[in-house]
C-alpha cells in the first residue's frame, strides 16, 4: 500500500501561487498520482492526475519529478474558496482498495 | 448533469437498529464505490461495483454490511445491526470507463453522516 506524506496545514493569502508537496516513497511502477479536493460537508473533488513530468489543467498543475518518490500541487493564485483539505493519492488503475486518502493537507486562504 | 446524490444527509439510530443508505450514481456511470470515514479517522475504500456487481468487497468491515446495486443503477448499503464504531460518514463515487487515454476520476456524493447512539 502506497502511504503518502503531506503537511498538515499550510497558509495562505489570495492571489498567491501554493505549492503543496507531497511524498510517496515507495510508489510503484503502475501507480498513478491523483489530487483530490474536499470542502467541509462535501465529497471529495477531483483535481488532477499524473504519471510523470507535469501535468497541467484549468485548476492547477503537478509536477512529478523523474523518480516518482513526490508530487506537487500547484494552485496559481488562490482565492478564499480554495480553502479546503488536499489529499495527495497514489494507486493502481482499477485497484481502489489501495487509495490511500491520508489526512490530507489543510490549505486556509486569508484576504 | 446532476452529480452523486446520497439519501439521507444524516441518519441517527441506536445501537442494535438497521439502517440503509441509498447512493444515486451519476446517469451511466457503470462504476459504484462505497467509502467511509470514521471517528476522524482517513476515507477508507468499502467496495466497488461494476454495474450490478461486486468487483471488489475487501473493504468491507464485516457481515453486518451489506451492498446492493440491482439493475446496475442505485445502490443501498445496509448497516444490521449498527453498532457504535460504525458512526461516520459514508462517502459514494461513481465513476465511467477511463478510456484510452487513462484518466481516473471518481465523482463522489456528498456522503450521508452516520451517528449511532
Amino acid at each position: 500500500l502506497a502511504k503518502t506524506t503531506q503537511p498538515i496545514s499550510m497558509d495562505s493569502y489570495e492571489g498567491q501561487e501554493v505549492n503543496i508537496t507531497c511524498s510517496h516513497n515507495n510508489i510503484a511502477t503502475n501507480d498513478y498520482i491523483t489530487w483530490y479536493q474536499q470542502f467541509p460537508s462535501q465529497g471529495p473533488r477531483f483535481i488532477i492526475q499524473g504519471y510523470k513530468t507535469k501535468v497541467t489543467n484549468e485548476v492547477a498543475s503537478l509536477f512529478i519529478p523523474a523518480d516518482r518518490k513526490s508530487s506537487t500541487l500547484s494552485l496559481p493564485r488562490v482565492s478564499l474558496s480554495d480553502t479546503a483539505v488536499y489529499y495527495c493519492l497514489v494507486n493502481p488503475p482499477y485497484n481502489f482498495n489501495k487509495f490511500y486518502f491520508g489526512s490530507g493537507t489543510k490549505l486556509n486562504v486569508k484576504p | 448533469e446532476a452529480g452523486v446524490t446520497q439519501f439521507p444527509s444524516h441518519s441517527v439510530i441506536e445501537k442494535g437498529q438497521t439502517v440503509t443508505l441509498r447512493c444515486d450514481p451519476i446517469s451511466g456511470h457503470d462504476n459504484l464505490y462505497w467509502y467511509r470515514r470514521v471517528m476522524g479517522k482517513e476515507i477508507k475504500f468499502l467496495l466497488h461495483f461494476v454495474k450490478e456487481s461486486k468487483q471488489d468487497e475487501s473493504g468491507m468491515p464485516n457481515n453486518r454490511f451489506l451492498a446492493e446495486r440491482t439493475g446496475g443503477t442505485y445502490s443501498t448499503l445496509k448497516v444490521q445491526p449498527a453498532e457504535l464504531e460504525d458512526s461516520g460518514v459514508y462517502f459514494c463515487a461513481s465513476s465511467q470507463d477511463p478510456g484510452g487515454d487513462f484518466t481516473y476520476e471518481q465523482y463522489f456524493g456528498p456522503g450521508t453522516r452516520l451517528t449511532v447512539t
